[in-house]
């Protein structure tokens, strides 16, 4: 039972590229989410979904795409990346009903826009 | 909007201290409230959950209070270990199917040896 994992652990983009970052859980989630964490600005929510087919925009959800592939996998995609995009990303999941509360987190992405 | 305050932003105390972390939401409209714990280049890992209708959780040495009429939460941690250093986070879940957490900015405990 891995949990929350996260690819890749590390990126270095430049401005303008683009990049996917994959997410999957195997604890039979309901609901994902991705955060940034920002120095300062503490964990705030992107892109979230609470079940297979549907995606919502968080608080800081411009400059990024979501897509929900299936009950485990979420992927975050930066089409242009920019430098205000550096950050720290963590995938988390949680289920609503049934099964140990709380949200699991995945061990994060670190990225770099230069 | 719900906002979440923790305060101090950073602590430091002696091995074998009781040590209490602070949490304040300003709604107090909540589904629950969760502690996390995140080490330096790490993932946060889940502490305690308290649902909006409990008052504590306790794991261990550690043992969270909640009273949402007044919009705040606890984190005691008591004989501290160097091993507890790391930042601590507190979130709340708003109400709704959705259930999205809003986090306070930390506080990070360095126990001394």
């Amino acid at each position: 039972n891995a949990g929350v994992t996260q690819t890749p652990k590390f990126q270095v983009l430049k401005t303008g590229q683009s990049m996917t970052l994959q997410c999957a859980q195997d604890m039979n989630h309901n609901s994902m989410y991705w955060y940034r964490q920002d120095p300062g600005m503490g964990l705030r929510l992107i892109y979230y979904s609470a079940s297979e087919g549907t995606t919502d925009k968080g608080e800081v959800p411009n400059g990024y795409n979501v897509s929900r592939l299936n009950k485990r996998e979420f992927s975050l995609r930066l089409e242009s990346a920019a430098p205000s995009q550096t950050s720290v990303y963590f995938c988390a999941s949680r289920v609503i009903i049934g099964g140990p509360p709380g949200e699991f987190f995945g061990p994060g992405t670190r990225l770099t826009v230069l | 909007k719900q906002e979440v305050t923790q305060i101090p932003a950073a602590l430091s105390v002696p091995e074998g201290e009781n040590l209490v972390l602070n949490c304040s939401f300003t709604d107090s409209a909540i589904y629950n409230l969760q502690w996390f714990r995140q080490d330096p280049g790490k993932g946060l890992t889940s502490l305690l959950l308290i649902q909006s209708s409990q008052r504590e959780q306790t794991s261990g040495r550690l043992n969270a209070s909640l009273d949402k009429s007044s919009g705040r939460s606890t984190l005691y941690i008591a004989a501290s270990q160097p091993g507890d250093s790391a930042t601590y986070l507190c979130a709340v879940s708003t109400q709704g199917g959705s259930e999205k957490l809003v986090f306070g900015k930390g506080t990070k405990l360095t126990v001394n040896p």
